[in-house]
C-alpha cells in the first residue's frame, strides 16, 4: 500500500517553544492532507483539512494561527504547533489522500510539551 | 449527539469466540463507510471499507444499514493478535473528510 510519512516520530518540548511536523506521501502525489490530533483513550479528532497551493480548511474550534498548515508541494504538508503549551501534547496524525481517494495515514508524531 | 458512536468497550472475549461491534452515524449525508484498525499508540490502518451489500474478508463481515444508520463489524474466530481497538469511520458525500468513532477495545484472552 502507499506509504505516508511522518517526522519527528517523537518531539518533547519547552512551553512557549514551536514544534513543525512533516508529513509525506512517499510513492503517491496528495492534494489534500488531513492533519488529526489523538489524546489519549479517544478518537482521532479532525484539526484540519490541508489543501496543496491554498489556505487550509480549519474544523471548528481549531485556533488557526495556533496551529499553522503549510502545504507547499504534492507530497508535503507541515503542522508547526506555535507556542506550544502541555495541554498542546498529543498524538498527532497526518494522512494523504491519494489519486484512488482512499486515505493513507502517517504514523503519528507523539508531542510532549514540558 | 455525537457524529459517530461507538460502546468504548471494552470487549474481553476467549481465543475463538465471535464478537461484533455495532456503530451509528447521524449524518444522514454520509456515504462511505470504514473499518480502522489501532493498535496502541499507532496510527491506524484500514481494515475494511463497508458496502451497501455487506462485505466479507476472512473472519471479518462488515453490514451496513442505512435505514437505521448504523454498521456493523463481526470477528468470528478471535486471534490473540485482534486485540485492538477498532474505529468506526465515516466519510461524508462531497467532502474528503473523515469522521471517526471513539473506537472500540477489544481484549482477546488465551
Amino acid at each position: 500500500g502507499a506509504v505516508v510519512s511522518q517526522h519527528p516520530s517523537w518531539v518533547i518540548c519547552k512551553s512557549g517553544t514551536s514544534v513543525k511536523i512533516e508529513c509525506r506521501s512517499l510513492d503517491f502525489q496528495a492534494t489534500t492532507m488531513f492533519w488529526y490530533r489523538q489524546f489519549p483513550k479517544q478518537s482521532l479528532m479532525l484539526m484540519a483539512t490541508s489543501n496543496e497551493g491554498s489556505k487550509a480548511t480549519y474544523e471548528q474550534g481549531v485556533e488557526k494561527d495556533k496551529f499553522l498548515i503549510n502545504h507547499a508541494s504534492l507530497t508535503l504538508s507541515t503542522l508547526t504547533v506555535t507556542s506550544a503549551h502541555p495541554e498542546d501534547s498529543s498524538f498527532y496524525i497526518c494522512s494523504a489522500r491519494a489519486p484512488s481517494d482512499e486515505q493513507f495515514f502517517g504514523p503519528g508524531t507523539r508531542l510532549t510539551v514540558l | 449527539r455525537k457524529e459517530v458512536e461507538q460502546d468504548p468497550g471494552p470487549f474481553n472475549v476467549p481465543e475463538g469466540a465471535t464478537v461484533a461491534f455495532n456503530c451509528t452515524y447521524s449524518n444522514s449525508a454520509s456515504q462511505s463507510f470504514f473499518w480502522y484498525r489501532q493498535d496502541c499508540r499507532k496510527e491506524p490502518k484500514l481494515l475494511m471499507s463497508v458496502y451497501s451489500s455487506g462485505n466479507e474478508d476472512g473472519r471479518f463481515t462488515a453490514q451496513l444499514n442505512r435505514a437505521s444508520q448504523y454498521i456493523s463489524l463481526l470477528i468470528r474466530d478471535s486471534k490473540l493478535s485482534d486485540s485492538a481497538t477498532y474505529l468506526c469511520v465515516v466519510n461524508i458525500a462531497g467532502t474528503y473528510k473523515y469522521i471517526f468513532g471513539t473506537g472500540t477495545r477489544l481484549k482477546v484472552l488465551a
